[in-house]
């Protein structure tokens, strides 16, 4: 059974660097598939931010690129995601998931609220 | 890159069918034969109901269904039971020369 993880701080200042990651279990991310991070403010809907192949390829949200780094550790089956100069305007649940074919995703992780307070 | 239009809420009684819709562009939706449908309970992660348009996971049940026409997706769900009752998001691929995945604004499913 694949299972995600997401883990990071909880709360971030603003035009800090968030930075989290995703651990995954049940599946090498070496075998395949694209890995992705997936945001969704407090009471709002879901906001795809960018997703990563095994080999380092990444795809980004065209409105949050010049933020945004996703990266890959194959060694430790995790996947990173770190977005800059943060505003309380990124405040949300923050979701890793498995992209199982494309805009296709069917593993998640549960979820890390992530707040940007001074 | 907007967000897929949903409508805000949607409402049917058990036993009933509701369909959710799904407009895009021809740049995602009416481009690409990979739209997904997502259900969330609330405080829970989102749960893969549909993709590709009308494939089911396995696990979820066949009164779940999925449909396109031109840059319109439809979800629909027939017997309605109380334990639909969630947000539904529909999602897509998108772009040409630079791809990227966009969702919809979501819809409030309740059963009455």
């Amino acid at each position: 059974q694949v299972q995600l993880q997401e883990s990071g701080p909880g709360l971030v200042k603003p035009s800090e660097t968030l930075s989290l990651t995703c651990a995954v279990s049940g599946y090498s991310i070496s075998s395949g598939y694209y890995w992705g991070w997936i945001r969704q403010p407090p009471g709002k809907g879901l906001e795809w931010i960018g997703s990563i192949y095994h080999s380092g390829s990444t795809y980004y949200n065209p409105s949050l690129k010049s933020r945004v780094t996703i990266s890959v550790d194959t060694s430790k089956n995790q996947f990173s995601l770190k977005l800059s100069s943060v505003t309380a305007a990124d405040t949300a649940v923050y979701y890793c998931a498995r992209e199982g074919g494309y805009s296709n995703f069917d593993y998640w992780g549960q979820g890390t609220l992530v707040t940007v307070s001074s | 890159q907007s967000a897929l239009t949903q409508p805000r809420s949607v409402s049917g009684s058990p036993g009933q069918s509701v369909t959710i819709s799904c407009t895009g562009t021809s740049s995602d939706v009416g481009g690409y034969n990979y739209v997904s449908w997502y259900q969330q309970h609330p405080g829970k992660a989102p749960k893969l109901m549909i993709y590709d348009v009308s494939k089911r996971p396995s696990g979820v049940p066949d009164r779940f269904s999925g449909s396109k026409s031109g840059n319109t997706a439809s979800l629909t769900i027939s017997g309605l039971q109380a334990e639909d009752e969630a947000d539904y998001y529909c999602c897509s691929y998108a772009g040409s020369y630079t791809p990227y995945v966009v969702f919809g604004g979501g819809t409030k499913l309740t059963v009455l």
